[in-house]
């Protein structure tokens, strides 16, 4: 199955700063690329899809970017509802899976 | 607008079966494919599968064959999990998941519920 890792585990940003997260897959998945934002005690929300397409309300803060191997999440300016965690998650192979996360905390 | 409501939280013993349940509502349940996910304590998301209400058909992930079933209910909306055999690591937050196309089988998920904890300890 295609692993996801993504870096850095944790990100201490305040709020206005700029976010970078990264998604690195075991083998490339095209385009197919998902992100995902959790806050705590919620479940998933669908962000980003193939790898730069913003979902239903999703705000323009947040772009995506990459293909093959190697994506990025960027979050323009941190509002304070941008602390969470984030998943990214392919759909190019069986099963789908999910990357660890990558917790957005505030410094 | 679009809902998917889940079953309340479940304990079970070792070896126990267990059944969610996730009920929709605000589109056409038929034409979806829904999926379930589960999330273990402080881990990423572990798709399981996906069933099509249209159709019936069911696809799972390889490690949980012989012990998942899915199954929908369309004059109900409902979409339904059985996990049998739990064992400790079974313990986890279960989602149901739309699919973000109608009739597609993407793999993105653009609605989830509200996921329902299931424990299983002795």
């Amino acid at each position: 199955e295609i692993v996801l890792t993504q870096s850095p585990a944790t990100l201490s940003l305040s709020p206005g700063e700029s976010a970078t997260l990264s998604c690195r897959a075991s083998q490339s998945v095209s385009s197919y690329l998902a992100w995902y934002q959790q806050r705590p005690g919620q479940a998933p929300r669908l962000l980003i899809y193939d790898a730069s397409k913003r979902a239903t309300g999703t705000p323009p803060r947040f772009s995506g970017s990459g293909s093959g191997t190697d994506f990025t999440l960027t979050i323009s300016s941190l509002e304070p509802e941008d602390f969470a965690v984030y998943y990214c998650q392919q759909r190019s192979d069986w099963p789908r899976t999910f990357g660890p996360g990558t917790k957005v905390d505030v410094k | 607008q679009v809902q998917l409501v889940q079953s309340g939280a479940e304990v079970k013993k070792p070896g126990a079966s267990v059944k969610v349940s996730c009920k929709a509502s605000g589109f056409t349940f038929g034409i979806y494919t829904i999926s379930w996910v589960r999330q273990a304590p402080g881990q990423g998301p572990e798709w399981m599968g996906w069933i099509s209400a249209e159709t019936g058909k069911t696809r799972n992930a390889q490690k949980l064959q012989g012990r998942v079933s899915m199954t929908t209910d369309t004059s109900t909306s409902t979409a339904y999990l059985e996990l049998r055999s739990l064992r400790s690591d079974d313990t986890a937050v279960y989602y149901c998941a739309r699919d973000r196309v109608a009739g597609g089988t993407t793999g993105d998920f653009d609605y989830w519920g509200q996921g329902t904890l299931v424990t299983v300890s002795s």
